[in-house]
């Protein structure tokens, strides 16, 4: 199976920051990453497809990009209800990894 | 509107069964795949596997397989999860979801999910 790896595990910052969440795929997976958005209690949300397509009605200040093996999230202009953990995973291959999560911290 | 509602909450001892549903509404049933997702306690998110209603091929994590069967039915919409040989480790919220793509051979993202059933293995 593919490995998905994210890097920071743990992120903190004010709110009107811009932040940015690295995954890092153990093989070449084209542009077939999604990111997801989860709050506690709730089920994930997707945000971003295909690397870098936003979802319907997904704020434009998180955006993606990458392709092949590295891929970034970045939110500008941190709002307060940004605050949560966020999982990039992959598509490309026959199962859908998922990395093990970055959680977003207010400062 | 889209709506993937699935089965209440389990409490089974090691070594059982459990068998998990997710009926959906609000879209052509066979036209989207459907994955599970699991999370155990303060844990990250897990894909379990995936079906297509349309094809009826299924795809498991390596983790999974031999312990995980995932069926559908296409009279009443839904998709079911059983996962066998329980253990203390599989105490988990299991989620389903559905896929964004039309017609896929294998999972892609996805746009819609179930609320989630807590599966708690107990003796």
């Amino acid at each position: 199976d593919i490995q998905m790896t994210q890097s920071p595990s743990t992120l903190s910052a004010f709110v009107g920051d811009g932040v940015t969440i690295t995954c890092r795929a153990s093989q070449t997976i084209g542009s077939w990453l999604a990111w997801y958005q989860q709050k506690p209690g709730k089920a994930p949300k997707l945000l971003i497809y295909k690397a870098s397509i936003l979802e319907n009605g997904v704020p434009s200040r998180f955006s993606g990009s990458g392709s092949g093996t590295e891929f970034t999230l970045t939110i500008t202009s941190l709002q307060p209800e940004d605050f949560a953990t966020y999982y990039c995973q992959q598509y490309n291959s026959d199962s859908g990894t998922f990395g093990q999560g970055t959680k977003l911290e207010i400062k | 509107q889209v709506q993937l509602v699935q089965s209440g909450a389990e409490v089974r001892e090691p070594g059982a069964s459990v068998k998990v549903s997710c009926k959906a509404s609000g879209y052509g049933f066979t036209s989207n795949g459907i994955s599970w997702v699991r999370q155990a306690p303060g844990q990250g998110v897990e894909w379990m596997g995936w079906i297509s209603p349309y094809y009826g091929n299924t795809n498991y994590a390596q983790k999974f397989h031999g312990r995980v069967t995932m069926t559908t039915d296409i009279s009443t919409s839904t998709v079911y999860m059983e996962l066998r040989y329980l253990s203390f480790d599989d105490t988990a919220l299991y989620y389903c979801a559905r896929d964004v793509g039309l017609y896929s051979t294998r999972t892609s993202c996805y746009d819609f999910w179930g609320q989630g059933t807590q599966v708690t293995v107990s003796s």
